[in-house]
């Protein structure tokens, strides 16, 4: 059974960055695809980006290019969100998610699983 | 700004069947799997249906999905007080070359 932590919520001021990380258990990493979602207080969900394996290739939405980077650590099963120059509306609870367990494993089909997320506060 | 739309609401009586639409366009819902997520208040997403229609182990089979052309569906039968949530479609994009959701619907009962 995959499981995914998420870091603890953080307050960061404008025009800072965040690291968000996810580690996962009872799989590794390189048979994952790994997806981070956001979701700003009140909304919906938003796909920020994704990192398939199988393809070796990352996947950003164009809102964020350039603003997003998505890594991962395979020694530590780790997968890391960072999100530069921040903004009051970055203001969210950021989730990771994979597609590899209850969904197929290629970034098309998707998340199958997902993390108890991690609260962002973007405030001075 | 979501590419898949979705009524913001949808409601029914213990027992009654509900549907949720989700329209998009040939180049996410028309070409590629739909996936369709409850989110409970305070909670993380959870997937109900993935490639159109499969259900994960664990979810009740009163959760069905289908998909015709660039539209899918979501449909609750003998809609549960438990089934008060969130419903949110999802699909890749071909033309944005990555994944996009629905606008969410809020399903209440009566």
């Amino acid at each position: 059974q995959v499981q995914l932590v998420q870091s603890g919520a953080v307050v960061v001021k404008p025009g800072a960055s965040v690291k968000v990380s996810c580690k996962i258990s009872g799989y590794t990493l390189t048979e994952l695809s790994i997806h981070w979602v956001r979701q700003a207080p009140g909304k919906g969900l938003e796909w920020m980006g994704g990192f398939d394996p199988g393809y070796d290739e990352t996947f950003y939405a164009q809102k964020f290019q350039g603003r997003v980077t998505i890594t991962e650590d395979t020694s530590t099963d780790t997968a890391y969100m960072e999100l530069s120059r921040l903004r009051s509306e970055d203001t969210a609870v950021y989730y990771c998610a994979t597609g590899g367990v209850v969904v197929p494993a290629p970034h098309f089909y998707g998340m199958g699983v997902w993390g108890p997320g991690t609260t962002v506060a973007v405030s001075s | 700004q979501s590419v898949l739309t979705q009524p913001p609401s949808a409601s029914g009586t213990p027992g009654q069947r509900v549907t949720i639409s989700c329209s998009g366009s040939s180049s996410n819902i028309g070409s590629n799997a739909v996936n369709w997520y409850r989110q409970l208040p305070g909670t993380a997403p959870k997937v109900l249906i993935y490639s159109n229609s499969q259900r994960p182990s664990g979810v009740p089979d009163r959760f069905s999905g289908s998909k015709s052309g660039t539209s899918a569906s979501l449909a609750i039968s003998g809609l549960q007080s438990e089934d008060e949530a969130d419903y949110y479609c999802a699909a890749w994009d071909d033309s944005l070359n990555g994944f996009v959701f629905g606008t969410g619907t809020k399903v209440t009962g009566l």
